[in-house]
């Protein structure tokens, strides 16, 4: 069984643009979550899908925002990109109903912002 | 708001000695707790998990964990460590009942193990 897959692995940005990054959760998964690991902040939540709905946010700005397809795949995107937003995203998925957290990652999308 | 603490940011072990990492939780009730694994440059690895039953969970690799309600900690141990355990180790809680996926981690924990 494939595992999470995130793309791009790795991506170069400049400030002020803006960046989508993807995420195929595992096949059956229906829940898909965003996650940003910095040095500084560690790994923080950013937001979940469930069936196409967000069902939780994290203290992020409105800069970034995400959303899930019908087959479950997600995106999530930073528009105006700062030079803080350079760190590790990763995508976790789980499979419906399985309220316990238990969570599946991806190796994440690196993203640097110059 | 539930917060997770992970007082040591390094730790260095021979290869062979034991091992136990810290993590102490701030929380209303008791939540779901695991321990996850980060390689350089991997995503994270669910090592093992608490959510009810026998306070004492094993999971991969060796490893195994304890839940003490009194103390609200969920310490990781391995009796003997190897080469290929040196990694990030990060605790994480979890809400019980509606949380979904809003999992709060620790700061993390380096291990460096000596050969």
């Amino acid at each position: 069984k494939a595992g999470v897959t995130q793309t791009p692995r790795y991506l170069i940005k400049t400030r002020g643009q803006q960046v989508t990054l993807s995420c195929s959760p595992i096949s059956g998964h229906r829940s898909v979550s965003w996650y940003q690991q910095t040095p500084g902040q560690g790994l923080q939540f950013l937001f979940e899908y469930f069936s196409e709905t967000q069902r939780n946010k994290g203290n992020f700005p409105g800069r970034f925002s995400g959303r899930q397809f019908s087959n479950s795949r997600s995106e999530m995107n930073v528009s105006t990109l700062e030079l803080g937003d350079s760190a590790l995203y990763l995508c976790a998925s789980r499979t419906q109903g399985a309220n316990t957290g238990e969570l599946f990652f991806g190796e994440g999308s690196r993203l640097t912002v110059l | 708001a539930q917060s997770v603490t992970q007082p040591d940011i390094h730790i260095t072990v021979s290869e062979g000695a034991s091992l136990e990492l810290r993590c102490n939780y701030s929380y209303g009730a008791t939540p779901y707790l695991f321990w996850y694994v980060q390689s350089p440059g991997q995503g994270l690895q669910l090592l093992l998990k608490y959510f009810s039953g026998d306070t004492l969970v094993q999971g991969i690799k060796g490893f195994e964990a304890e839940f003490k309600r009194s103390q609200s900690s969920f310490n990781l141990r391995k009796p003997s460590v190897h080469w290929s355990d040196a990694a990030e180790y990060f605790c994480a809680v979890g809400l019980r009942g509606g949380g979904g996926n809003k999992l709060t981690f620790g700061t993390g924990t380096q291990l460096k193990v000596e050969l």
